[in-house]
């Protein structure tokens, strides 16, 4: 079964800490694993996809083929990086809808 | 340019009428996708078209439910008999080809079913 776990539904850190918002995938295959946000009144939005293996706004996420895990990662949180973050797969057939996980909210404090 | 846009954006509804709900696409994108977000729960994918042929409708959840599309354009999704579990945000997505294209996604339609 095609599946994308987010174990976390809310994660609490304080400004400057390391951040990492976990993602567990099932999939039979090899598929594309994005990132999503949506901060607070804002419609949700790409923060990165794997293949770009590329840091937006500080945050990086590896794909572990062996662990079938894409982790959210940033070394120091910002005040302004709190929101919902999904994790999300994609086959690699035309027209594939994304999978989502049920998010997790991130919440930085001063 | 303009994103992709949604009406209404917001939509209270009686158990058992009719709603459609309306998604324009970036000018340009091919493929077009609805999903939904009930409360506490992740987006569910419900319907998928390339142009105005809709390849995957599998996430339906029942026959209550269809979507249309002109050409390449706005679609619209239509909920029949409305219960009070329909109740969620509809998401429209659009991207400029089928695959690996990058999604983006309206504002949403909030439903509510009394």
């Amino acid at each position: 079964a095609q599946r994308v776990t987010q174990p976390e539904k809310l994660l609490s850190v304080f400004k400057g800490a390391p951040v990492e918002l976990k993602c567990n995938y099932s999939y039979s295959g090899s598929p594309e694993l994005f990132w999503y946000v949506q901060y607070s009144r804002q419609r949700l939005q790409l923060l990165l996809r794997h293949i770009s293996r590329e840091s937006i706004k500080g945050f990086t996420a590896d794909l572990n083929k062996g662990e079938t895990s894409f982790h959210l990662k940033k070394p120091f949180a910002q005040e302004e990086d709190s929101a919902m973050y999904y994790c999300a797969l994609s086959g690699h057939q035309a027209g594939t809808a994304l999978i989502f996980g049920k998010g997790t909210t991130l919440s930085v404090s001063s | 340019g303009a994103g992709v846009s949604q009406s209404p954006s917001n939509k209270v509804t009686e158990k058992g009428k009719d709603v459609e709900l309306r998604c324009d696409p970036i000018s340009g994108h091919t493929a077009l996708y609805w999903y939904r977000q009930r409360l506490g729960q992740g987006l569910e994918f419900l319907i998928y078209f390339q142009g105005n042929s809709a390849p995957d409708k599998s996430g339906l959840p029942s026959d209550r439910f269809s979507a249309e599309r002109t050409g390449e354009s706005v679609s619209t999704l239509t909920i029949q008999r409305t219960q009070q579990e329909d109740s969620a945000v509809y998401l429209c997505a659009s991207s400029l080809s089928g695959w690996g294209g990058t999604q983006y996604f309206g504002p949403g339609t909030r439903l509510t079913v009394l």
